[in-house]
């Protein structure tokens, strides 16, 4: 079945720094959609890629969909203490299946 | 702004009895998820509800789950018989449009706040 990767699994970044984290399918995406989930909260939908080689980019944070639709990325540049959180990818495949990667995990030292 | 609500925050349950959760998704939302998020651990797909059915549902969603929208406003998930290892939160999630529609605005799901359930 499908598998959805992300890596890291953790990632400590000092404020101000940049960091990637990396999302990876096993099979080839209709689309994908990254959220955010707090510690304690719940999934926070950020936003959604559909074509091949997509961009988008929201004030600091940049989402890329890969040119095979397989892999995706987001860059967060400047990190501020309210990155804070777990950042998930969620794959949709072609049954329109939605998959959760199992996060990557961001704390930001001050 | 409209949102998805969970009823209880917190559930405590005994091994072997049956819970009921509760959801009040988005009202002009056609589509409904639950998932399941152990303490730590990833965000799990348990099963996707369209047009008074199941759509879809994961390994998970086994015979002691069941979903019914029993009137047009509420969505819940029933366990049966409750094991140690259902201790998770629950989330339930709605969308506007859902498989079938590779792209375009409305097919993020939006999540409830999640109740907590603790299986003693």
């Amino acid at each position: 079945g499908q598998q959805v990767m992300q890596i890291p699994q953790y990632q400590h970044v000092q404020e101000g720094e940049d960091f990637t984290t990396y999302c990876n399918s096993s099979t080839t995406l209709s689309n994908i959609q990254w959220y955010k989930q707090r510690p304690g909260g719940h999934p926070v939908f950020l936003i959604q890629l559909v074509k091949s080689g997509e961009v988008k980019k929201q004030k600091r944070l940049t989402f890329q969909f890969g040119e095979a639709k397989k892999n995706s990325s987001l860059h967060i540049t400047a990190t501020q203490t309210t990155d804070v959180g777990t950042y998930f990818c969620a794959g949709r495949d072609s049954w329109g299946k939605l998959q959760f990667g199992a996060g990557t995990q961001v704390v930001v030292t001050p | 702004e409209p949102e998805v609500t969970q009823t209880p925050s917190h559930q405590v349950t005994q091994m072997g009895q049956e819970v009921i959760l509760r959801c009040v998704p988005i009202s002009n939302h056609l589509y409904f998820y639950w998932y399941r998020q152990i303490l730590g651990q990833k965000v799990e797909f348990l099963v996707s509800f369209y047009n008074n059915e199941i759509s879809e549902k994961s390994e998970i969603f086994d015979d002691q789950f069941s979903v019914e929208r029993p009137d047009g406003s509420n969505f819940t998930l029933k366990i049966r018989s409750t094991k140690l290892e259902d201790s998770a939160m629950y989330f339930c999630a709605s969308s506007e449009i859902g498989r079938g529609t590779s792209g375009g605005a409305g097919n993020e799901q939006f999540f409830g706040p999640g109740t907590r359930l603790t299986v003693l």
